[in-house]
């Protein structure tokens, strides 16, 4: 167990829906992640958030936003989902304070199904 | 389980035997490599990290090797068991914290 939480573990949606996805950081880590992992496309970095402010993003579409409250909580939100956005979701979080070393450590992921 | 990349390169070895695998990393800048194990069902688990000013470090029955000239890191799994199979990912830091993931390699474990 890492320490990293996710909610929901499953989610099955239609297409143009929107979801939530919730992470809840290690006791301790201000840095928060999110990755998509689909088939095709591997483990992709989508965002990151420090200490309540966005830091890096990476390959996020402009229909996913993301946001870390001042409890660290962070939640990843999709929107007029499609098909191709089935995928597990992951959440990572580090301490955010060893530099390009800190180690970040995986939650069990949210698996969202569009039908 | 989850199906994680249908299409990954196997390696399959014997219980007891060594195992070593491979990844081509994309870019000479990157300066910081890690190893993460995926199984059926679970998220990535951090296993053992290298700074590209090492080309060796240990851990416990595993060692991961770096060789910057050809851009090549490996991680070798001594006196393999099958609780090892599973997924194995590098992954390489090159800007900022933004983790890079190479494909994966499906390591099963034949008793």
């Amino acid at each position: 167990d890492s320490g990293v939480t996710q909610t929901p573990k499953h989610l099955i949606t239609a297409t143009g829906q929107r979801v939530t996805l919730r992470c809840s950081p290690r006791s301790g880590d201000l840095s928060v992640y999110w990755y998509q992992q689909s088939l095709d496309q591997g483990l992709q970095f989508l965002i990151q958030y420090y200490n309540g402010e966005e830091r890096a993003k990476g390959n996020i579409l402009e229909r996913f936003s993301a946001q870390q409250f001042p409890d660290l909580h962070s939640e990843l939100n999709l929107s007029s989902l499609e098909l191709g956005d089935s995928a597990l979701y992951f959440c990572a979080s580090s301490p955010g304070t060893s530099g390009i070393t800190d180690t970040q450590y995986f939650g069990p992921g949210t698996r969202l199904t569009v039908l | 389980g989850e199906s994680v990349g249908l299409h990954l390169p196997t390696l399959s070895v014997q219980e007891g035997d060594n195992s070593i695998i491979n990844c081509a990393y994309s870019n000479s800048a990157s300066d910081y490599f890690i190893w993460y194990k995926q199984e059926s069902g679970k998220g990535p688990q951090f296993i053992i990290d290298i700074r590209s000013n090492m080309d060796k470090r240990q851990g416990q029955r595993v060692t991961v090797l770096l060789n910057k000239t050809v851009k090549h890191l490996s991680l070798q799994i001594a006196a393999t068991q099958p609780g090892d199979s599973a997924v194995y990912f590098c992954a390489e830091n090159n800007a900022g914290n933004m983790l890079t993931f190479g494909g994966g390699t499906r390591l099963m474990v034949k008793p």
